[in-house]
């Protein structure tokens, strides 16, 4: 079982849609959670970071995370053509950078 | 603007040679890292450095080698020992040991084997 997993996708969805991004994880230990965006040919972005449990608001975003079901959760609301992107979600035990441990990435379309 | 460069954007190695990806970074952070990013596959840690002068390996450092001589610059050579370097990669600055460590990326560097 690989530590982090995540429906790789492709997801579909008309614009306006609520958008529901998924990672599930087996290390009962991670404490910190991480949602980047990745457009095509480019690097990760910071979305959201989260600490523990709870849910996180930021413009249209909401990151969720559900510690006792190792399951974290990004929703974007009135989805755009923009944010069609791949989104990673990585976790990790420590503050530290090479504790992160990234999921294998979600492509999503957001259609006109 | 503050922020991490990699180069070249696309990169072509024959067999048997070594090649260098270039990262530099002017956010004054003192951690840079190199990853490894593959079709369905997670970013995975190549190596790290949190200070000058000092490195360390990650997941897959394997057919790799770094150095880290300025703070501002952490170059990764792929020897010709990689046999699968394949693949886009990607450099990152964190600030250090703190809270929020927010991992900035470069645009990455794609390499093909031709």
């Amino acid at each position: 079982q690989k530590e982090v997993e995540q429906d790789p996708g492709p997801l579909s969805v008309p614009e306006g849609a609520i958008v529901s991004l998924n990672c599930t994880y087996s290390n009962s230990a991670f404490q910190y959670f991480m949602w980047y965006r990745q457009y095509s040919r480019k690097g990760p972005e910071l979305l959201m970071y989260t600490y523990s449990s709870g849910n996180k608001e930021d413009g249209r975003f909401t990151a969720q995370v559900d510690k006792s079901s190792k399951y974290i959760s990004l929703f974007i609301r009135d989805s755009q053509p923009s944010d069609s992107a791949t989104y990673l979600c990585a976790m990790a035990r420590y503050n530290y950078g090479q504790n992160f441990v990234f999921g294998p990435g979600t492509r999503l379309s957001v259609l006109p | 603007d503050g922020g991490i460069t990699q180069s070249p954007k696309y990169l072509f190695r024959k067999e048997g040679q070594n090649v260098t990806l270039s990262c530099e970074q002017n956010l004054n952070h003192d951690a840079m890292y190199w990853y490894r990013q593959d079709p369905g596959q997670g970013l995975r840690l190549i190596y790290y450095s949190q200070i000058v002068n000092d490195f360390q390996k990650g997941d897959i450092a394997e057919g790799y080698s770094v150095s880290r001589e300025k703070k501002e610059s952490f170059p990764l050579t792929v020897t010709s020992a990689q046999k699968n370097p394949t693949a886009f990669y990607l450099c990152a600055a964190t600030q250090g040991i703190g809270v929020n460590t927010e991992a900035f990326f470069g645009q990455g560097t794609r390499l093909t084997v031709v």
